[in-house]
């Protein structure tokens, strides 16, 4: 079975600073992806950012990084120089060879102006 | 950019009515999602297609559920008779045989059910 795990329901940060926002998960599986999603008040789902986990190599979109620490089944998103347009609820995810997404519960990111 | 459309964006629906949503995937895509988020939960999986069947399916999606590819562009979700416990944001979600892993997904249908 798999599990997604987002264990801060709130985050806060001012504008122009750096915020992560933490993710730990649980596979048997060897082959997976992990997925940030961005959920604004609009609520539709919105893909940051994506990570093989056969990849060694963070990745990064323009502001967005992860930091993937794979033996620790960890995946924290990074977002520099927050914007007001990052205020949102964050989704952690992650699929497997079923193919069908495993979600967290969400991290609410409110940014501070 | 391509993206995936929805409609209706809300519905309201009495219980024990029928309700259709309708999805429009990425045109060259193949694979396809439903997903849905009651309110305040996290998002759960329904079901997947791929080649005019069903892939994969969770325990949630029951026989009230179905889905189908009607024609060359849409993908619909059926509720044969709807429950209050269907209320929920239902999320249509499609992606490519290149990246089969990466979904990318509709702008939601607010379903609520009196």
């Amino acid at each position: 079975a798999q599990t997604v795990t987002q264990s801060q329901p709130e985050m806060s940060v001012q504008e122009a600073e750096t915020v992560t926002l933490s993710c730990t998960y649980d596979t048997s599986e060897s082959d997976y992806y992990l997925f940030w999603y961005k959920q604004p008040p609009s609520r539709q789902m919105i893909l940051v950012i994506r990570q093989e986990a056969y990849k060694q190599q963070n990745a990064t979109e323009n502001r967005f990084s992860v930091n993937f620490q794979k033996a620790a089944k960890s995946f924290s998103l990074k977002i520099s120089d927050s914007q007001l347009g990052d205020a949102a609820m964050y989704f952690c995810a992650l699929i497997t060879g079923a193919n069908n997404l495993f979600f967290g519960t969400g991290t609410r990111l409110t940014v501070i102006p | 950019e391509p993206e995936v459309t929805q409609t209706p964006s809300h519905q309201v629906t009495q219980m024990g009515q029928e309700v259709i949503l309708r999805c429009v995937p990425i045109s060259n895509h193949l694979y396809f999602y439903w997903y849905r988020q009651i309110l305040g939960q996290k998002v759960e999986f329904l079901v997947s297609f791929y080649n005019n069947e069903i892939s994969e399916k969770s325990e949630i999606f029951d026989d009230q559920f179905s889905v189908e590819r009607p024609d060359g562009s849409n993908f619909t979700l059926k509720i044969r008779s709807t429950k209050l416990e269907d209320s929920a944001m239902y999320f249509c979600a499609s992606s490519d045989s290149l990246e089969q892993e990466t979904q990318y997904f509709g702008p939601g249908t607010r379903l609520l059910v009196l």
